[in-house]
């Protein structure tokens, strides 16, 4: 099993670009969420969706965020625009029987 | 809102003492609790879940769930220097629901 894969692993740009992230979950689980980690606040979740549907987005800071998830084995987390306090390392996971897994995240910072 | 508290530490113990990392949490709803370990620059891999009161051990880790006080921890015998890591507990934030909710993580140092 390849695990969670997330892609770009890295991405430097600047304020006021459009970022978007990606994510191919585990075939087979069927939820998918979206985390945000900083020094500061921890490991958040963004959003997370349940056989494609959003089920909770109360964490998606602001209108600037927005995920969707066009089908089984792909997803979506866009910022735009971009401002610097949305560095940050943004996990991907999804979930089975006995917890969520993780991908390798996307290191994101905005200049 | 619902929190999930644990020792920041760092936490430093010898090669081959037992670490003991402590979570509580406030939502009395929960019914999932998760130990997950993350290296430095590394994502959180998930290496325990327990459900019930009591204990439930695998290889060198042992989880303990305390309802009634609210709290799980998470026992490691033998510590060896690759055990050290940051170390997250979470919570699922309702009961039934798949949202979970982490503790900031507590950081462990073993020793050689």
């Amino acid at each position: 099993d390849a695990g969670v894969i997330q892609s770009p692993r890295h991405e430097v740009t600047e304020m006021g670009q459009e970022v978007t992230l990606r994510c191919k979950p585990i075939s087979g689980h069927n939820s998918l969420f979206w985390y945000r980690q900083t020094m500061m606040r921890g490991l958040e979740l963004l959003i997370y969706f349940n056989n494609n549907v959003p089920i909770d987005d109360s964490g998606m800071p602001e209108d600037r965020f927005s995920a969707k998830m066009p089908n089984a084995s792909f997803s979506t987390l866009k910022i735009q625009p971009s401002e610097p306090r949305d560095s940050a390392v943004y996990f991907c996971a999804s979930r089975a029987e006995g917890g969520q897994y993780f991908g390798p995240g996307t290191r994101l910072l905005v200049l | 809102q619902k929190e999930v508290e644990q020792n920041s530490g760092p936490l430093s113990v010898p090669e081959g003492a037992i670490a003991s990392l402590n979570c509580t949490y406030s939502d009395r709803g929960s019914q999932s609790f998760f130990w997950y370990r993350q290296y430095s620059g590394k994502s959180p891999e998930l290496i325990m879940s327990i459900y019930s009161n009591g204990d439930k051990e695998d290889g060198r880790f042992t989880a303990q769930l305390n309802k009634a006080s609210q709290y799980v921890s998470l026992l490691i015998r033998d510590s060896q220097p690759s055990d050290s890591a940051t170390y997250l507990c979470a919570v699922n934030s309702q009961g039934g629901s798949e949202k979970l909710v982490f503790g900031k993580g507590t950081k462990l140092t073993v020793n050689p």
